[in-house]
């Protein structure tokens, strides 16, 4: 079945403490993406992806690096110079182009606990 | 900036219709989404409709897109309890970067 996956569901992290979220998809997607959430806030783009080995800034991207050597994966790495690292991480992947419908596939989330 | 806003809350009794309400500013949007979050889970796409149409009905859902007042909104006939959720609104402009902007979502508690 195709899809989006994103490992672990749970993370845990001591300050200062860097930690690589997973997410994977299968569906063929040239475009991903990370948000983050937070209670009674909508998502937040951390980063996105168009194309393997290209990415961008989202609006919050400090604090966090990735990575697109493959077209399948987008890691997303929380490193200690992120402050409030706190959340409910999510990873999407949607098609491109200028014509057709953007639905976003999402991943089922990692929630990061900084302890 | 680009925004998208909806009230945070909703209550309504098992069998009656909700009504979930959104606004957004950017008149460029091309996409509107509906997407359901249920629980520590991720977001589930329920409909979209494009800037075109005043109206989709799919089912127990009925999207309705006011393109003047720039105001969208969600109708769910005969609620159910499994459709206790959040419900994210997002506009979205296809070509190159499909970036989409979400709404704050509106937590719908369905009681009996």
């Amino acid at each position: 079945d195709g899809g989006i996956t994103q490992s672990p569901k749970y993370l845990f992290r001591k300050e200062g403490q860097n930690v690589t979220l997973s997410c994977e998809q299968n569906l063929n997607h040239d475009a991903m993406y990370w948000y983050r959430q937070d209670p009674g806030q909508g998502l937040r783009l951390i980063y996105y992806s168009q194309i393997v080995n290209d990415f961008q800034k989202g609006d919050i991207a400090e604090g966090y690096s990735v990575s697109r050597e493959k077209k399948e994966s987008f890691p997303l790495t929380v490193t200690s110079a992120q402050k409030n690292p706190t959340a409910f991480y999510l990873c999407a992947s949607s098609l491109q182009g200028a014509e057709w419908n953007t639905e976003a596939f999402f991943g089922q989330g990692t929630r990061l606990t900084v302890v | 900036g680009e925004d998208v806003e909806q009230s945070l809350f909703l209550s309504v009794r098992e069998g009656d219709s909700s009504v979930i309400n959104c606004t957004y500013t950017d008149s460029s949007s091309t996409y509107l989404y509906w997407y359901k979050q249920e629980p520590g889970a991720g977001l589930q796409l329920l409909t979209y409709i494009f800037s075109n149409m005043d109206m989709k009905q799919d089912q127990r859902l009925t999207v309705l897109l006011n393109k003047k007042d720039k105001h969208l909104s969600l109708r769910i006939a005969d609620t159910q309890t499994g459709d206790s959720a959040i419900y994210f609104c997002a506009d979205g402009k296809p070509g190159g970067y499909n970036k989409l902007i979400f709404g704050a979502g509106t937590r719908l508690a369905v009681h009996p």
